[in-house]
């Protein structure tokens, strides 16, 4: 089973601040296979990031994704009071398709 | 608009049986590969089953295996989990999420969820 472990658990920062959301895999896998989603509370995920650094339809360009092999990176660029939120990543490479524990984006 | 509604959720006894539905519109259902995914309360997501367009192929994640029974009906447009066996700690809440398809590997959209709360 490929593990997913995101870091930090918490990130604490002001409206208008960069956030840098890290997503590490256990094993090495295709960009092809890494998600990003984001939720708020009370919702169901919503799906940000696509093949690693695709935005999907309907998400602002202050988000945006990177990374290949084992290292990914979700980044927002300037934060905006709607963004504050939890984030996950997600693989596709093999079963189970595991999703990282979380990050925790909230205002300082 | 695609849209995945869940229901079927509720409270059930310790080794209770619950079924839940997923009714998909806005989209043709029989063309997409369907999963079921699960957040116990204040936690992270667990994918739990995978069906096929055509329920060809199904997978399970090990908590999933031998309690949970994915399915479909194409012709109702409705995805279902059975769940046997309930747990308390079987307690979250329950997504329907469509995909992946070649090419886009994505769980997207989800269904808004429902809560399956096991206890005596």
């Amino acid at each position: 089973e490929i593990v997913l472990t995101q870091s930090p658990g918490t990130l604490s920062l002001s409206p208008g601040d960069r956030a840098t959301l890290s997503c590490r895999a256990s094993q090495r896998i295709s960009s092809s296979y890494l998600a990003w989603y984001q939720q708020k509370p009370g919702q169901a995920p919503r799906l940000l990031i696509f093949d690693a650094s695709s935005r999907a339809t309907g998400i602002p360009d202050r988000f945006s994704g990177s990374g290949s092999g084992t290292d990914f990176t979700l980044t927002i660029s300037r934060l905006e009071p709607e963004d504050f939120a939890v984030y996950y990543c997600q693989h596709f490479a093999t079963s189970p398709w595991t999703f990282g524990q979380g990050t925790k984006v909230e205002i300082k | 608009e695609v849209q995945l509604v869940e229901s079927g959720g509720g409270l059930v006894q310790p080794g209770g049986s619950l079924r839940l539905s997923c009714a998909a519109s806005g989209f043709t259902f029989s063309t997409y590969s369907m999963n079921w995914v699960r957040q116990a309360p204040g936690k992270g997501l667990e994918w739990l089953s995978y069906i096929t367009r055509s329920s060809a192929t199904i997978t399970y994640s090990d908590s999933a295996k031998g309690r949970f029974t994915i399915s479909r009906d194409n012709d109702k447009n409705s995805l279902y989990l059975q769940l046997n066996s309930l747990r308390d700690d079987d307690t979250a809440v329950y997504y329907c999420a469509r995909g992946p398809m070649p090419g886009r590997f994505v769980f997207d959209p989800w269904g808004q969820g429902t809560l399956v709360t096991v206890s005596s």
